[in-house]
C-alpha cells in the first residue's frame, strides 16, 4: 500500500513565523500535491509537482511556496503565517501514469494564532 | 476552468438502505476521468470508485457504483446496503485531458449512517 506520511497531525504557530509543513512518500511516485481543506470549500489546490525540483502553481498560491529537493519528499511552506491560513492541509501523491487516483495523507490541521 | 458541483452538502440514510450522491461537472473536454473520494471522520481520504469517460459502462467497486451520464455531465454514487462505516465525507472530483494530473474538486457532502 501507498504510504503517504505528513510530519505533524496538529500544529499550532504565531502570526508572522515561517511554518513548514512535510510530506513523505514511499512509493517513488513523480507527482505530489498540497492542498487546504476548508469546511464548505472543498479541496483546494495550492501547489503540485511533477518532479524533483518542479513546481506548479495551484488555484490558492499566494502566501505558499514548495520545495522538491528530493522525489519522496515535498514540503509547503508559510513564509509569514497568518490567521487566514488556519486550515487543514492535506498531502497527496500519485503515479506519472495518466489518470491514476491521488494517495493522501492524514492531514495536518494548522492553527495560526 | 472545469468545475464541480455537489449541490446537497447534507444526506443521511439508514443502515441497510441505498443512498445516491449527485455529481455534476461543466467540461468541453471529451477525455477526462472522474473519481469520487471518501474522507471518515478525522481519518484519512480515500479512493471509492474511478471512472474514465470513455468508457460506456458504469465503474463497480463492490457495495459503491456509479451512474455516469456524459452528455448530462453528472457523475452519481450509488452506496448499496449502507453500513455504518460509510459515514463520512465524500468529494467528487475531475481530472481533465491536459498533462497535468491535478484535480478539481467539489466541496463535498456529508454522508450520515442512522443504525
Amino acid at each position: 500500500d501507498v504510504k503517504v506520511t505528513q510530519s505533524s497531525r496538529y500544529l499550532v504557530k504565531r502570526t508572522g513565523e515561517k511554518v513548514f509543513l512535510e510530506c513523505v512518500q514511499d512509493m517513488d511516485h513523480e507527482n505530489m500535491f498540497w492542498y487546504r481543506q476548508d469546511p464548505g470549500l472543498g479541496l483546494r489546490l495550492i501547489y503540485f509537482s511533477y518532479d524533483v525540483k518542479m513546481k506548479e502553481k495551484g488555484d490558492i498560491p499566494e502566501g505558499y511556496s514548495v520545495s522538491r529537493e528530493k522525489k519522496e519528499r515535498f514540503s509547503l511552506i508559510l513564509e509569514s503565517a497568518s490567521t487566514n491560513q488556519t486550515s487543514m492541509y492535506l498531502c497527496a501523491s500519485s503515479p506519472p501514469a495518466r489518470g491514476q487516483p491521488q494517495h493522501f495523507g492524514d492531514g495536518t490541521r494548522l492553527s495560526i494564532l | 476552468a472545469q468545475t464541480v458541483t455537489q449541490s446537497q452538502p447534507e444526506m443521511s440514510v439508514q443502515e441497510a438502505e441505498t443512498v445516491t450522491l449527485s455529481c455534476t461537472y461543466d467540461t468541453s473536454e471529451s477525455d477526462y476521468y472522474l473519481f469520487w473520494y471518501k474522507q471518515p471522520p478525522s481519518r484519512q481520504m480515500i479512493l471509492v470508485i474511478r471512472q474514465e469517460a470513455y468508457k460506456q459502462q458504469n465503474a463497480t467497486e463492490n457495495r459503491f457504483s456509479v451512474n455516469f451520464q456524459k452528455a448530462a455531465k453528472s457523475f452519481s454514487l450509488k452506496i448499496s446496503d449502507s453500513q455504518l462505516g460509510d459515514a463520512a465525507m465524500y468529494f467528487c472530483a475531475y481530472r481533465g485531458q491536459g498533462g497535468s494530473e491535478k484535480l478539481v474538486f467539489g466541496k463535498g457532502m456529508k454522508l450520515t449512517v442512522n443504525p
